[in-house]
C-alpha cells in the first residue's frame, strides 16, 4: 500500500530564513499532491496542489516541488515568518473517483523570531 | 462565508456509552468525510460519502456508523466508545466529480475524551 514519510521531528529555523520541508512517497506517484497547514487543535487547512507534471508551482511565500523520479515533494517557505509556525501535512490524491486523500502524519516546523 | 462546522468543539462521554458527533456545510459539496486524528498522527480515513453513496475502509471498526440525511449535514456515530477511541474527530468536504482539483476544506474538529 502507498505509503508517506515526513520528517516527525520538528525543523526549528530563524525568522527570515527559508523553511524546507520534504514528502517522499513509494509506489507509484499520485496524478495530484497536496499541502496543508494544521494549527494545534484545529483542522487542516488547504494550501497547494500541483499535478504530476508540473515540476514547481509559488503562491507568494510558499512553493512546492514534486520529483516523481525521486518519488519527493519539497514545500518552501521564503522569508519565513513565527506566524508560520504550525504542522505542514502532505497528501496523496491519486486522482481516481475515490476522491480520497493520503495524508502524511506532518512537520512541525518552528519559527523562531 | 461558506465553511465547515462541527459540533460540538469538545465532547466528552463515558466508556460504552453510545455518541453522536455533527458536521455541516455550507458549501453545497459532493463529498463529505470523517478521519480520525491521533497526536502527531495523520488524520486516518474512517468513511465518505459521495452524495448519498457510502464508502467504508476497509479497516474502519464496526463501532464506527455514518449517516448522511441531506447535502448539508454528516453524522458519525460511536456505538461503544472504548478508550483508544479518544482522538481529533475531523470532517472535512470536497467538490468531487469531474477531473482535477479535489482539495479538501475541513471543520475545526471534535475533541473526543472517553472516560
Amino acid at each position: 500500500s502507498q505509503k508517506i514519510e515526513q520528517n516527525s521531528e520538528a525543523l526549528n529555523i530563524q525568522e527570515g530564513k527559508t523553511a524546507t520541508l520534504t514528502c517522499n512517497y513509494t509506489n507509484y506517484s499520485p496524478a495530484y499532491l497536496q499541502w496543508y497547514r494544521q494549527d494545534p487543535g484545529r483542522g487542516p487547512v488547504f494550501l497547494l496542489l500541483i499535478r504530476e507534471n508540473e515540476k514547481e508551482k509559488r503562491k507568494e511565500r510558499l512553493k512546492v516541488t514534486f520529483d516523481t523520479t525521486l518519488k519527493q515533494s519539497l514545500f518552501h517557505i521564503t522569508a519565513s515568518q513565527p506566524a508560520d509556525s504550525a504542522t505542514y501535512l502532505c497528501a496523496l490524491d491519486m486522482g481516481d473517483s475515490s476522491y480520497k486523500l493520503i495524508f502524511g502524519s506532518g512537520t512541525r516546523l518552528l519559527v523562531r523570531p | 462565508d461558506a465553511m465547515v462546522i462541527q459540533n460540538p468543539r469538545y465532547q466528552v462521554t463515558q466508556f460504552g456509552k453510545p455518541v453522536t458527533l455533527s458536521c455541516s456545510q455550507t458549501l453545497n459539496h459532493n463529498v463529505m468525510y470523517w478521519y480520525q486524528q491521533k497526536s502527531s498522527q495523520a488524520p486516518k480515513l474512517l468513511f465518505h460519502y459521495y452524495d448519498k453513496d457510502f464508502n467504508n475502509e476497509a479497516d474502519t471498526p464496526d463501532n464506527f456508523q455514518s449517516r448522511r440525511p441531506n447535502t448539508s449535514f454528516c453524522f458519525l456515530d460511536i456505538r461503544s466508545p472504548g478508550l483508544g477511541d479518544a482522538a481529533m474527530y475531523l470532517c472535512a468536504t470536497s467538490r468531487g466529480g469531474g477531473t482535477g482539483r479535489n482539495e479538501q476544506y475541513f471543520g475545526p474538529g471534535t475533541r473526543l475524551t472517553v472516560t
